[in-house]
């Protein structure tokens, strides 16, 4: 499994965007990148997955350059409920694999 | 919209006690996992399940863990005799193993051993 490494932290205000780059020197041709969100004393939660360029949801975007070493995860317009934990996680998407969370980038948001 | 339960909230028990953790997964997943949290610490894989046994486990899985399927709805990890370090929050997932393998997780049980 492709080892991830993230800011420990990071402090923003509401209304502004945030990005979190993940990176991921190791990653395999046929590993998916895929961000996991978790409040505090809740599981985790499945944000958002792609596999290269950019991919958006409702939630979310994803940004991955051509080489794939890293990606970004970009929240538009955050507000005090998006304080949680995220998470990169890079892996095959062999139906029932384990989930290998790192120690994920603490997001603040303040008021 | 379909979620996983899981019983009880929070569990206090005494070093050397078995405690059976329950889980509700999402009813038409397939594949059934285990995961714990030891406070300030990551979420670490336990176990996945997949068509009545176990897929994978991890070193933390050892002899004094096991999991069950019940019947048709229930899945559960038992903890033979409950050591201090045990003490942690364990997380039921579920998938479908559908697009993105996406898991879903419950709320999780918080089991203090004192």
């Amino acid at each position: 499994l492709a080892k991830t490494t993230q800011p420990i932290s990071m402090d923003s205000y509401e209304g502004q965007e945030v990005n979190i780059t993940c990176s991921h020197n190791n990653i395999a041709t046929n590993d998916y990148i895929t961000w996991y969100q978790q409040f505090p004393s809740q599981g985790p939660r499945f944000i958002i997955q792609g596999y290269k360029t950019k991919v958006t949801n409702e939630v979310a975007s994803l940004f991955i350059p051509a080489d794939r070493k890293s990606s970004t995860l970009s929240l538009p317009r955050v507000s005090l409920s998006d304080t949680a934990v995220y998470y990169c996680l890079v892996g095959g998407m062999e139906y029932g694999n384990k989930l290998v969370f790192g120690a994920g980038t603490i997001l603040r948001v303040k008021s | 919209e379909p979620e996983v339960t899981q019983t009880p909230s929070h569990q206090v028990t005494q070093m050397g006690q078995e405690v059976i953790l329950r889980c509700v997964p999402i009813s038409n997943h397939l594949y059934f996992y285990w995961y714990r949290q030891i406070l300030g610490q990551k979420v670490e894989f336990l176990v996945s399940f997949y068509n009545n046994e176990i897929s994978e486990k991890s070193e933390i899985f050892d002899d004094q863990f096991s999991v069950e399927r019940p019947d048709g709805s229930n899945f559960t990890l038992k903890i033979r005799s409950t050591k201090l370090e045990d003490s942690a929050m364990y997380f039921c997932a579920s998938s479908a193993g559908g697009p993105y393998n996406e898991q879903f997780f419950g709320p999780g049980t918080r089991l203090t051993v004192l």
